[in-house]
């Protein structure tokens, strides 16, 4: 089975930019969770989603969003990027019960300049 | 909502020698509890996890130890080589709410 996949794996904005994030889950899995990775702070949980609907929301501001497609796929959108978004994004998809294992993708490295 | 602390933040070890690293967390509803390693670089890879059923679980030199009364659970590496230098999340999650990780502990395996 193919693994979690993200694209872009890299990308530069300037501050006031937004960006959109793909996350493509292993088959079958239907719920994708994204988290931003910071030296500091760790995994920070932004948001789950399930079957096309928001199963979970983190304590970050509305300028951080995020839908699922009918395959599952996830996007997360940043809108007006501050430099303190620079981090590593990682979404992660598992099955549909809240005990199956999550598996992470690659992530995508956002700079923010 | 659930808070999970991790220690140590850093952890120095001799090769050979065993590597403890502890978590408690705060929701008693908490009933998965995942250990993630993450190498310099690379996306976070599950190395072993346990359910609140257990108590105990053993995969090779890895072994993840459960304690619900006192809600702290521990993860052991016996016998560390090099290629255990990682850092490591501990995580906990009570049914369908989400995953909470740890801080991140930073083993460093001394040749």
């Amino acid at each position: 089975k193919a693994g979690v996949t993200q694209t872009p794996r890299y990308l530069i904005k300037t501050r006031g930019q937004q960006v959109t994030l793909s996350c493509s889950p292993i088959s079958g899995h239907r719920s994708v969770s994204w988290y931003q990775q910071t030296p500091g702070q760790g995994l920070q949980f932004l948001f789950e989603y399930f079957s096309e609907t928001q199963r979970n929301k983190g304590n970050f501001p509305g300028r951080f969003s995020g839908r699922q497609f009918s395959n599952s796929r996830s996007e997360m959108n940043v809108s007006t990027l501050e430099l303190g978004d620079s981090a590593l994004y990682l979404c992660a998809s598992s099955g549909s019960t809240g005990v199956d294992t999550q598996y992470f993708g690659p992530g995508t490295r956002l700079t923010v300049l | 909502g659930e808070n999970v602390e991790q220690h140590p933040s850093t952890l120095s070890v001799q090769e050979g020698d065993s590597a403890v690293i502890k978590c408690t967390y705060s929701d008693s509803a908490s009933n998965y509890f995942p250990w993630y390693k993450q190498e310099l670089g690379k996306r976070p890879q599950l190395i072993i996890d346990i359910r609140s059923n257990v108590g105990e679980k053993k995969d090779q030199r890895i072994a993840v130890t459960l304690n619900k009364t006192a809600k702290h659970f521990s993860l052991h590496i016996t016998e560390t080589q090099p290629e255990d230098s990682a850092v490591y999340f501990c995580a906990a999650k009570a049914g369908n709410t989400p995953l909470v990780f740890g801080k991140g502990t930073r083993l460093s395996v001394i040749a």
